[in-house]
């Protein structure tokens, strides 16, 4: 399977403690997003990369979260001292941006990862 | 902040109608993007217009633009029971670059009855 991977897809964990998500991307990928979605919404932005820089990062993004992608390749969001407020599907996407298309390239988006703060 | 608003919230519709969905939106885009989401899973991409294309096809989706009203309808002919879905109207900003982040609506959800 070529598409966007994440792992775990499910995640249970109590108020308070540490959760780190993976996104593995579709390999050629140079951009790799991270979005937030919670029940009956659409959605929210969080955090971008081109290749290992991160180039915007939006203010639901407080200092208890924080994204790397080391290589370029994959990357990891970490949530310190979880919040219930946290629980929600975590969407990683990626796409590839070349000036060549124009630089209109469709995201193509991995099955998320649910967190559950209890 | 959801830029995007989609209109209706929620379609039920009968096996074989069309199902047309509209999304407005409120800054100038690079290009628009709809998609779709199964319940609980990830979003699967199903079109991508840009701001300068006025209507696109394919297969049985049809979107249009219009960027002087700042809205896109999608059309869905000869519905089935498996376009059964979330789906959602996503904008790619211009003050932002294109092929940037991403800015969806809300979502319709639309029922397609056998």
């Amino acid at each position: 399977d070529t598409g966007v991977s994440q792992d775990p897809r499910h995640k249970i964990t109590k108020r308070g403690q540490n959760v780190t998500f993976r996104c593995d991307p579709i390999s050629e990928h140079n951009r790799l997003y991270w979005y937030r979605q919670t029940l009956g919404q659409g959605p929210e932005f969080l955090t971008y990369f081109q290749n290992e820089a991160q180039l915007e990062k939006s203010r639901l993004l407080s200092d208890r979260f924080s994204a790397e992608r080391p290589k370029g390749s994959f990357s990891t969001l970490e949530i310190q001292r979880t919040e219930q407020g946290d629980s929600a599907m975590y969407l990683c996407a990626s796409s590839l941006k070349t000036w060549l298309a124009g630089g209109y390239n469709e995201q193509f988006f991995g099955p998320g990862t649910r967190l559950t703060v209890l | 902040s959801q830029q995007g608003e989609e209109d209706p919230q929620a379609l039920s519709i009968q096996e074989g109608e069309n199902a047309t969905m509209n999304c407005s939106y409120k800054t100038s885009i690079n290009n628009l993007q709809w998609y779709r989401q199964n319940s609980g899973r990830g979003l699967v991409h199903l079109i991508l217009i840009r701001s300068n294309e006025r209507e696109k096809h394919s297969g049985r989706l049809r979107v249009t633009l219009d960027t002087s009203k700042k809205s896109s309808s999608l059309l869905i002919t000869a519905s089935r029971a498996a376009d059964t879905a979330s789906y959602f109207c996503a904008t790619d900003a211009f003050y932002t670059g294109a092929n940037s982040k991403l800015t969806f609506g809300k979502g319709i959800t639309l029922s397609v009855r056998p």
